[in-house]
């Protein structure tokens, strides 16, 4: 079946712009992750999704970043202002949740590559 | 504080020669631990899992890893390596304690390379 997609697979913008990435999951997979991955390190928790409600924001850096999953399906990240700072592949991930997140494997997306000029 | 280390950036081995990627983690309980492999442009591929039951787990493509709980290690191993296996592996742990969340904490990475 088909997996975890993400749109764009590339974004360039300029310092202090806008962004959205978007994140559809799996398909019937209750729960949604968000990780930002910089070069040469380890993917970095950003934020946990339970159906509609993030069950988990600890991991956004700043105000500047958002996310919502309205329906529960597809989920949007959103970085507002824009810093040269930002600039990473931002991974999403989702998982079934049967048996309870702490258990679950987290399937990933191929990522978006943000660059901010 | 939850963290895991993978010592070694880089990891050679010839073609049909044992692997170990090696992995260590500090977590305050027991914890679930995962091994991931990244190939170059292309998302995190999971591996394998330990959440409990017997130590040596098995995972795809012939891998598979040892929970050690009295040196809190999960190193990963493959009897005989394949040039196809050179790619970017991540760990990555959860503490069973965190609640009902599902977040990862990811170790830096390390690049096997296998030669021919």
């Amino acid at each position: 079946g088909a997996g975890v997609s993400q749109t764009p697979s590339n974004k360039v913008t300029e310092k202090g712009k806008y962004v959205e990435l978007r994140c559809d999951p799996i398909s019937g997979h209750t729960a949604l992750y968000w990780y930002r991955q910089s070069l040469g390190q380890g993917p970095e928790f950003l934020i946990y999704f339970q159906g509609t409600g993030a069950a988990d924001d600890s991991g956004l850096p700043n105000d500047r970043f958002f996310a919502v999953r309205p329906e529960g399906s597809v989920s949007t990240l959103k970085i507002q202002r824009t810093e040269r700072g930002d600039s990473a592949v931002y991974l999403c991930a989702s998982s079934l949740t049967v048996a309870g997140p702490s258990t679950d494997t987290q399937y990933f997306g191929p990522g978006t590559r943000l660059t901010v000029l | 504080a939850q963290s895991v280390a993978q010592p070694e950036d880089q990891v050679n081995v010839a073609e049909g020669n044992p692997l170990t990627v090696k992995c260590t983690y500090s977590v305050s309980g027991n914890p679930y631990l995962f091994w991931y492999v990244q190939y170059p442009n292309r998302g995190l591929q999971f591996l394998l899992k330990y959440i409990t039951g017997d130590n040596l787990v098995k995972g795809s493509y012939g891998f598979e890893a040892e929970f050690n709980k009295s040196q809190t290690s999960f190193h990963l191993k493959k009897p005989s390596a394949l040039v196809s296996d050179s790619a970017l592996y991540f760990c990555a742990v959860r503490d069973r304690r965190s609640g009902n969340t599902g977040k990862l904490i990811f170790g830096q990475g390390t690049t096997l390379q296998v030669k021919p």
